[in-house]
């Protein structure tokens, strides 16, 4: 049984782009987590979303960023017009159910803005 | 705002003494959860204690939660090199949303 996959493991993008980070959670799960880690911080929530809904995005910042879970395929963190204090980890979690259940994290992507 | 705070946030041992960490946090929860994070990498589930669960086992890690004074401890017994790590406590409130709250995080480092 696959982990949580997360790619690119690595992505640089130039001031003002786009970034795409792609989740699939481990199989069986129909719940995914996104959080952001700065350098020698924890882990901050982002987006809490099931299968095409998006249940809590408390942590998400009001522009430019958005997440969704579709019925088939990864769930996708996307950033518009990136900006250099965007560059972080982007962890991505799965679960088989709510809050009760361990949250299993992926690899990460790390996102490095020019 | 950061809910767990890991104490002390760096800790640095011989191989096979043991390391304690401690994590305090702020509001009603359901749960605490323990993860260890290598150099780099992703996040490792290590434990998930219950509010209503006193104390935890797994192998070589013992976890306790005093939901009376906030806080939670992770004792690691006979370190080891492999130990080294960042180690985060996080919580769940309870009735709450399902995220999870992570602390800052604290570095130990067992020395062969």
């Amino acid at each position: 049984n696959a982990g949580v996959m997360q790619n690119p493991r690595h992505l640089v993008r130039r001031r003002g782009q786009e970034a795409r980070l792609r989740c699939s959670p481990m199989k069986g799960h129909s719940h995914v987590y996104w959080y952001r880690q700065l350098p020698e911080e924890g882990l901050k929530f982002m987006v809490y979303l099931q299968k095409e809904n998006i249940i809590d995005e408390s942590g998400m910042p009001k522009e430019r960023f958005s997440a969704e879970f579709p019925k088939e395929g990864p769930s996708i963190l996307r950033i518009q017009q990136v900006v250099r204090g965007d560059s972080a980890a982007y962890f991505c979690a799965s679960s088989l159910g709510g809050g009760a259940y361990e949250q299993y994290f992926g690899p990460g992507t790390r996102l490095t803005v020019t | 705002s950061q809910q767990g705070e890991e104490d002390p946030q760096a800790l640095s041992i011989q191989e096979g003494e043991n390391a304690t960490m401690n994590c305090s946090y702020k509001t009603s929860i359901n749960n605490l959860q323990w993860y260890r994070q290598n150099s780099g990498r992703g996040l490792v589930h290590l434990i998930l204690i219950r509010s209503n669960e006193r104390e935890k086992h797994s192998g070589r890690l013992r976890v306790t939660l005093d939901t009376s004074k906030k806080s939670s401890s992770l004792l690691i017994t006979a370190s080891r090199a492999a130990d080294t790590a960042s180690y985060f406590c996080a919580t769940r409130a309870q009735g709450g949303s399902e995220k999870l709250v992570f602390g800052k995080g604290m570095k130990l480092t067992v020395n062969p």
